[in-house]
């Protein structure tokens, strides 16, 4: 069972472009939505998290929107760069509990 | 250490071997987490310790997997009899924060590359 959807599985984008990652959740006790970025031999490293309690987080180029009442949320990559490239999980935790869902990621490739 | 650190790196085990997997977290991390990462997917989570009790082992895909912590800082994944469909890359995650304490941030090691043959 899928708690948490992702999409699109592979995204290409020029350098300086917006990268968009979209994401979808049913369980309506999820509390925190983190999103991780993965290098290629590397583990999973936190790049950014929301509440929902709030609707927008921004955290340099990187920004998440958050809408509740779809219980939809977004990665958006401003000005990428090269250096971005790398798999992104969105990912979801319960209240009052540490365990996190992760989604099956998005593969982002940034060309020059 | 630093960060987490996990051993061996890489293994390669013939179909019906037993394999053991090491994760040393991060020193006075509480939180010790198991994952087991599929080419191409998310991470899926296997199980979880808080300090050395063992409080969660619902992701564990059948009795073959045994985790353990006995002094609440290493930790063993042991999979016997491994099978073609245990390849995978195991993650060892490890968080300040408890089970049911504030939300903390997941520190995941370099993982733990298996191909069973």
């Amino acid at each position: 069972q899928q708690q948490v959807k992702q999409s699109p599985q592979s995204l290409i984008v020029q350098k300086g472009g917006i990268s968009i990652i979209n994401c979808a959740y049913e369980n309506t006790a999820f509390d925190y939505f983190p999103w991780y970025q993965q290098f290629p031999g590397k583990g999973p490293a936190l790049l950014i998290a929301i509440r929902p309690d709030v609707s927008e987080k921004k955290e340099g180029r990187f920004t998440i929107s958050f809408n509740k009442s779809a219980k939809q949320f977004s990665l958006h990559i401003m000005d990428s760069q090269p250096g971005d490239s790398a798999t992104y999980f969105c990912a979801a935790k319960v209240r009052g509990y540490q365990k996190v869902t992760f989604g099956t990621g998005t593969k982002l490739q940034v060309i020059p | 250490g630093a960060g987490v650190s996990q051993s061996p790196r890489y293994k390669v085990a013939k179909r019906g071997q037993d394999v053991a997997l090491r994760c040393d977290p991060i020193s006075g991390h509480v939180s010790l987490f198991w994952y087991q990462q599929a080419l191409g997917q998310g991470p899926e989570f296997l199980t979880y310790f808080q300090n050395e009790a063992q409080l969660d082992k619902s992701g564990l895909p059948s009795d073959r997997f045994f985790a353990e912590r006995p002094e609440g800082s290493v930790s063993t994944l042991k999979i016997q009899r491994t099978q073609q469909e245990d390849s995978a890359v195991y993650l060892c995650a490890s968080s300040q924060a408890g089970w049911t304490g504030p939300t903390g941030e997941l520190f995941f090691g370099e993982g733990s590359r298996l191909t069973v043959l």
